[in-house]
C-alpha cells in the first residue's frame, strides 16, 4: 500500500517570502499522480497543483511550483511571494491505481504580516 | 461555473436520529466520493461510486450508507449517528480517468 509522509506539522513564513513544504511517498507503481491540496479555515479542499509521474518537468501554477524527484520519491511544494491568503492546511496526496487518494497528515502554514 | 455543491453546509442532529447529507455536481463526472474528516486530520475515504457501481471501503462502519440516484446527485445516509460521527463530510468528484478529484465545500455535522 502507498503511504504519504509530510514531516512538517507546522511551518511559518513572512509575507512576500518563499516557503517550501515537504512531502515524501512510498509506492511500487511507476505511473501515478501527485497533488497538493490547500484547505483554508473554511475547510474547502482546493487543488493547488498536480504532477504526473511520467512528466519530468516540474509543474508550476503562478506562485506555486513543485520539486518532483521521482527516484527519491519526493514531492515538495514551493510557494513564492507568500500572501496572507496562503495561510491554510496543505495536504500532499497520491492517486493510486484504484483512483483513490492517499493523503499525508497535512502541514499547517502560517503567514506572518 | 462547473462545481460540486453540498447541502446543507451545517447539520445538527440528535444522537441516533438518521441524517442525510447531499452532494450534487455539474461537472458530469462519473465518479463521486464521500470522505469523513475529523479536526486536524486528513480526509478518510468512506466509499465511492463509479457510475452506479458502489465501492465501500473495508473499514467504513455499516452505519454509513450511500445512494446515487443519477449522475448528478449522491447522498450520504447515517442511520444512527453517534457522537463519534461528528465531523466534516466532504464530497468529491472525478472523471472516469480519475486524474484529479474536485471537492465540494463540505458539510459539518454536529451530533447532540
Amino acid at each position: 500500500a502507498q503511504t504519504v509522509t509530510q514531516s512538517q506539522p507546522e511551518m511559518s513564513v513572512q509575507e512576500a517570502e518563499t516557503v517550501t513544504l515537504s512531502c515524501t511517498y512510498d509506492t511500487s507503481e511507476s505511473d501515478y499522480y501527485l497533488f497538493w491540496y490547500k484547505q483554508p479555515p473554511s475547510r474547502q479542499m482546493i487543488l493547488v497543483i498536480r504532477q504526473e509521474a511520467y512528466k519530468q518537468q516540474n509543474a508550476t501554477e503562478n506562485r506555486f511550483s513543485v520539486n518532483f524527484q521521482k527516484a527519491a520519491k519526493s514531492f515538495s511544494l514551493k510557494i513564492s511571494d507568500s500572501q496572507l491568503g496562503d495561510a491554510a492546511m496543505y495536504f500532499c496526496a497520491y492517486r493510486n491505481r484504484g483512483n483513490k487518494l492517499v493523503f499525508g497528515a497535512g502541514t499547517i502554514l502560517r503567514v506572518k504580516s | 461555473d462547473a462545481m460540486v455543491i453540498q447541502n446543507p453546509r451545517y447539520q445538527v442532529t440528535q444522537f441516533g436520529k438518521p441524517v442525510t447529507l447531499s452532494c450534487s455536481q455539474t461537472l458530469n463526472h462519473n465518479v463521486m466520493y464521500w470522505y469523513q474528516q475529523k479536526s486536524s486530520q486528513a480526509p478518510k475515504l468512506l466509499f465511492h461510486y463509479y457510475d452506479k457501481d458502489f465501492n465501500n471501503e473495508a473499514d467504513t462502519p455499516d452505519n454509513f450508507q450511500s445512494r446515487r440516484p443519477n449522475t448528478s446527485f449522491c447522498f450520504l445516509d447515517i442511520r444512527s449517528p453517534g457522537l463519534g460521527d461528528a465531523a466534516m463530510y466532504l464530497c468529491a468528484t472525478s472523471s472516469s480517468k480519475g486524474e484529479t478529484q474536485y471537492f465540494g465545500p463540505g458539510t459539518r455535522l454536529l451530533v447532540l
